[in-house]
């Protein structure tokens, strides 16, 4: 079955730097790459996703971008705010599976 | 626009006892996918109910069963809990022609003592 990985597990960062979380997935027939906010005792957040025929996608301050061929996607966050401070998960989608299978998780703080 | 709701909000049991967790769906939504999401890791996925049926489960037992009533609501029981079986259970409804995006519910948080 898939197996995702993330890192990294914890990030620090100033306010108005930019973040960067990476992920790889081992099933390449994986083709839609969600990724989920989740503030501390609420429910997972879909912030922004794309699919296996686009290599990157933009909204606002967040990107993210896919390589098939390496295997990874990678979630950029710029000018971070302090509610900007969560966990953030990554996933992949296996249509033959029909499930997602999740990373382990970032946990992002935004230092004011 | 209703999101997904699910309730309780929070329970507590023993070893060996049974429990019912219900999920409503996103207006318009017809798929639910249960996962169960441990203290510091991410989602696992349990199963997957479209058109009141099974369509696909994850590495789960058998004690973890689920049903799907007509107006796509959805329940997940859990027999014989286990220590283990404590963590924060999560639904997420879809469409059936974009399964993938997936909405979730804010979670029913169960501990077994």
């Amino acid at each position: 079955g898939e197996n995702v990985e993330q890192h990294p597990s914890t990030l620090s960062v100033q306010e108005g730097d930019s973040a960067v979380i990476k992920c790889t997935y081992s099933d390449s027939a994986s083709n839609y790459f969600p990724w989920y906010k989740q503030e501390l005792g609420k429910r997972p957040q879909l912030i922004i996703d794309i699919r296996s025929n686009v290599g990157e996608k933009k909204d606002q301050r967040i990107a993210v971008t896919l390589n098939k061929t390496a295997k990874h996607f990678s979630l950029h966050i710029t000018e971070t705010q302090p509610e900007d401070s969560a966990v953030y998960f990554c996933a992949a989608y296996t249509g033959s599976a029909r499930q997602l299978t999740f990373g382990s998780g970032t946990q992002l703080t935004v230092l004011p | 626009d209703a999101g997904v709701t699910q309730s309780p909000t929070h329970l507590i049991k023993t070893r060996g006892q049974q429990v019912t967790l219900r999920c409503s769906p996103k207006s318009g939504h017809d798929t639910v996918s249960w996962y169960q999401q441990a203290l510091g890791q991410g989602p696992q996925f349990i199963f997957q109910y479209y058109e009141e049926e099974e369509r696909q489960r994850g590495n789960f037992p058998d004690r973890f069963s689920g049903h799907q009533f007509p107006n796509y609501s959805s329940e997940l029981n859990v027999n014989a809990l286990l220590l283990g079986d404590s963590a924060l259970y999560l639904c997420a409804s879809s469409l059936a022609g974009r399964q993938e995006t997936q909405y979730f519910g804010p979670g029913t948080r169960l501990l077994v003592l």
